[in-house]
Order: structure tokens, then C-alpha cells, then sequence
């Protein structure tokens, strides 16, 4: 079994970048593919990245998403930020031992 | 375009077991995906509670196992969720979802279940 650890919280200023991580605790990040969901407060969650970096129609190419296999994790970074960005992002994989499996999710303010 | 409601009870007396329906349209559930059901206890993240194949293959949080059945009604287009001997910390938003064997393509909107006497 594997687990996906998030930072708690992340804040930066609108028309800035900002990245949040998503580390794998074992196995290889590269093995399965890693997902992004947005979730505002009271709505369920939407796709902003999915199979590691394809965006889903609709989602702003400010979104984009890698993964680096030196540090096991994943990262999704936004660019030229909007206080619509303010939400909760969950990463989550997927293998065949843990199935489906979500990060603890990260807060992103947007001051 | 796949939609999907969750319906159940909002109310489960702890030890009973809560039963949610998600009904589906837009798709046919014996069409292919896998159906799940993910929950959001308040203020806190996502846990995959298990999802069902359209073929009738299941799959469960290994966490939640003992206690889930997932089970899918190709007639209804519905497939339910059944978790027993439930306590306050069973309290949380719970998601019908479909997936691919990747990634949740489409969400319900959601509905709270309060576990309390």
C-alpha cells in the first residue's frame, strides 16, 4: 500500500505561480498515473489534470502538471493566478494493491 | 454528458447500516467505467470508499472492507452503496463517482450522512 502526502496549505498572490507536491511513500510515482481535482468549498471535485499532465477541455492552460521521479512525487503548478484559483487540491493515483487513492489535499489561498 | 445524484437517508443511528443509491443518466452504467462511491468527512480530504466494474467486479478500500458492499442495478442504471455497524466517525459528504481505472471522470453532487442517535 502506498500513501500520497500533500502540504497542508499554500499561499501566493494573484498573476503569480505557485506548485504544490504530491509525494508518493512507496513505489514508483512514474508507475501509475497521477490525477489533479479542484474542489471549491461546497462543490464536489473537478478535474484539472489527469494521466500525470493532460488537461481535461475547458480547464485554463494555466494548469499544467509533471512528475519527477528523483523525488517520487508530483507537482501541479498554476500560473498567473486568479482568486478564483482558491480551492483544495487533491492528487490522487492509482495501483493495483491500494486501488484508488487520494493525497490528504493541499489549500491554496490566494491573497 | 454523465450525470449522477446520490439519494439515502441523511440521518444513520450508530451499529445500523447506511444505504445511499447513486442513479445515473447520460450513460449506461452496463456500458463500461467503474462506479464508485468516495467520502469527505467535514472539513477534512477524500477517502475511496470502493468502486464496482459494470461487469460486477468490486473493489474496496482495504480500510473499509469488512464492513462495504457495492452493488450495481444495470435495470435502474443505479448502483448502491452498503456500509454497516457505522459510528460517528462513518459522519461525512458521500460521492457516487465514475472512473476510468485511472482517474474519477464524473462526480454527484453529494449528500451528507449523519451518524448519530
Amino acid at each position: 500500500n502506498f500513501m500520497l502526502t500533500q502540504p497542508h496549505s499554500v499561499s501566493e498572490s494573484p498573476g503569480k505561480t505557485v506548485t504544490i507536491s504530491c509525494t508518493r511513500s512507496s513505489g514508483s510515482i512514474a508507475s501509475n498515473y497521477v490525477q489533479w481535482y479542484q474542489q471549491r468549498p461546497g462543490s464536489s471535485p473537478t478535474t484539472v489534470i489527469y494521466e500525470d499532465n493532460q488537461r481535461p477541455s475547458g480547464v485554463p492552460d494555466r494548469f499544467s502538471g509533471s512528475i519527477d521521479s528523483s523525488s517520487n512525487s508530483a507537482s501541479l503548478t498554476i500560473s498567473g493566478l486568479k482568486t478564483e484559483d482558491e480551492a483544495d487540491y487533491y492528487c490522487q493515483s492509482y495501483d493495483s494493491s491500494s486501488l484508488w487513492v487520494f493525497g490528504g489535499g493541499t489549500k491554496l489561498t490566494v491573497l | 454528458q454523465v450525470q449522477l445524484q446520490e439519494s439515502g437517508p441523511g440521518l444513520v443511528k450508530p451499529s445500523e447500516t447506511l444505504s445511499l443509491t447513486c442513479t445515473v443518466s447520460g450513460y449506461s452504467i452496463s456500458s463500461g467505467y467503474y462506479w464508485g462511491w468516495i467520502r469527505q468527512p467535514p472539513g477534512k480530504g477524500l477517502e475511496w470508499i470502493g468502486s464496482i466494474y459494470h461487469s460486477g467486479s468490486t473493489y474496496y478500500n482495504p480500510s473499509l472492507k469488512s464492513r462495504v458492499t457495492i452493488s450495481v442495478d444495470t435495470s435502474k442504471n443505479q448502483f448502491s452503496l452498503k456500509l454497516s455497524s457505522v459510528t460517528a466517525a462513518d459522519t461525512a459528504v458521500y460521492y457516487c463517482a465514475c472512473s476510468t481505472v485511472t482517474f474519477f471522470d464524473y462526480w454527484g453532487q453529494g449528500t451528507l450522512v449523519t451518524v448519530s442517535s
